[in-house]
């Protein structure tokens, strides 16, 4: 269990249209991170968030955006979509695991949700 | 965050150890090294790290060169579910200059074979 929960797992919609994709980490987390697997660019960074404000940003499309509520659910919202925004949408989580290091460094892992697949006809 | 080179694909025969290779020659000296692996469409699972030291847990071996310029995924006793695509990863630690995103490279695709 990666502590992560995505809805919805299908998504089939039409090009021109808007969806919104959602995610819920698990209680406590402060981070979420987007990222976009398709067929011809691998998985991608698109964006990140932490305790409600936008961290980091990747390649992510103007027509794209994303927010991260009070509760620390995350939404990520693609507009004006085309055939080529079909994709597998994953969330993660980060895990702040402190491992001991000579510079006491804080080691990341993030755990991904199972991914929402999105089609555009 | 440093580049990574891994081949395209391996097999390996079921019950048999697999051994990932990954080079990563331009690391600097405080840039770990992640193995993730995906199973087909399913999202990324998080198998190891380390920095300079070898790693094992529970899922593998992470063996690092005594030069850090490359490091070996090892999976003990493969399995037919082990088959993945499988990411060598080499970034920075939390700070000021990074994020905490992942940076994937194509990744190898192991197939474990009956």
């Amino acid at each position: 269990d990666s502590g992560v929960t995505q809805t919805p797992k299908h998504l089939i919609t039409a090009t021109g249209q808007r969806v919104t994709l959602r995610c819920s980490p698990r209680s406590g987390d402060l981070s979420v991170y987007w990222y976009q697997q398709s067929l011809d660019q691998g998985l991608q960074f698109l964006i990140q968030y932490y305790n409600g404000e936008e961290r980091a940003k990747g390649n992510i499309l103007e027509r794209f955006s994303a927010q991260q509520f009070p509760d620390l659910h995350s939404e990520l919202n693609l507009s004006s979509l085309e055939l080529g925004d079909s994709a597998l949408y994953f969330c993660a989580r980060r895990s702040v695991k402190k491992t001991w290091v000579p510079t006491g460094e804080t080691v990341l892992t993030q755990y991904f949700g199972p991914g929402t697949r999105l089609t555009v006809l | 965050d440093a580049k990574t080179t891994q081949p395209t694909s391996m097999d390996c025969a079921e019950g048999r150890a697999a051994n990932l290779p990954c080079n990563h020659s331009t690391i600097s000296g405080n840039e770990y090294v992640y193995w993730y692996r995906q199973i087909h469409s399913q999202g990324p699972q998080y198998i190891i790290h380390g920095l300079k030291n070898n790693e094992t847990n529970e899922m593998a071996s992470l063996i690092i060169t005594e030069d850090r310029k490359s490091s070996t995924l090892i999976l003990p006793h493969a399995t037919l579910r082990d088959t993945a695509v499988y990411y060598c990863i080499v970034r920075l630690p939390r700070g000021s200059s990074n994020t905490g995103k992942l940076i994937f490279g194509q990744g190898t695709t192991l197939q474990v074979k009956p």
